[in-house]
């Protein structure tokens, strides 16, 4: 069983759609987030929930608005996408509180190219 | 503030050979040190950590190494296969909040047979 599981795993659309994708975790943490890895590789947090909670808003554009229907799935909306939006996008997950520092366990990503 | 440095971004060596790739934080109170392995298309896997309260942790092929005093943590690899060819990551949480984990840049490791 995938621990962290992402969809779609690619993703090719038009600049100026608005698209979704999709995570959920079977591990019962109570964490969960979103990165972005750039074409250089870099990982960078996004957004973090904690029990449904948004605990982590890094600067991020407002077209990028993450929805945790409960602690197991943080899915991701992105409106107007933009050619600087391609990417790959991580979704992880962690147990215990905001605090802990816990080990995280990634999602296969989700790859997103803009045309 | 929040920074990781990650040296080398690239590391060369021969099959069987050691290597060893160093990450500064800047976050004196930061008290958990992730290694993340991530091969060409695939997820990041976390491979060691090391937690502050500890100076070296080893698991087979793999140590860890931290010095608080400096803010420095090391990743060892011994008798490097070409199977540990890879992207690797340090990490270390910002104390500012809420187990938000501060990646350095990777270091793409290959191993020559």
């Amino acid at each position: 069983d995938t621990a962290v599981s992402q969809t779609p795993k690619y993703l090719v659309t038009q600049m100026g759609n608005d698209k979704s994708i999709k995570c959920e975790q079977n591990l019962g943490h109570d964490t969960m987030y979103w990165y972005k890895q750039d074409s250089k590789k870099f990982l960078k947090i996004m957004f973090s929930y904690n029990n449904k909670e948004l605990i982590i808003n890094e600067t991020v554009p407002n077209r990028f608005s993450p929805k945790s229907p409960d602690k197991a799935h943080l899915n991701l909306h992105i409106n107007s996408l933009e050619l600087g939006d391609s990417a790959v996008y991580f979704c992880a997950s962690s147990q215990g509180t905001a605090y802990s520092n816990q080990p995280q366990h990634f999602g296969d990503g989700t790859r997103l190219s803009i045309l | 503030g929040e920074n990781v440095e990650q040296h080398p971004s690239t590391l060369s060596v021969q099959e069987g050979d050691s290597a060893v790739i160093k990450c500064t934080y800047s976050d004196s109170a930061s008290n958990y040190f992730p290694w993340y392995k991530q091969e060409l298309g695939k997820r990041p896997q976390l491979i060691i950590d090391i937690r502050s309260n500890v100076g070296e942790k080893k698991d087979q092929r793999i140590a860890v190494t931290l010095n608080k005093t400096a803010k420095h943590f090391s990743l060892h690899i011994t008798e490097t296969q070409p199977e540990d060819s890879a992207v690797y990551f340090c990490a270390a949480p910002f104390s500012g909040g809420y187990n938000k984990l501060i990646f350095g840049a990777g270091t793409r490791l290959a191993v020559h047979p």
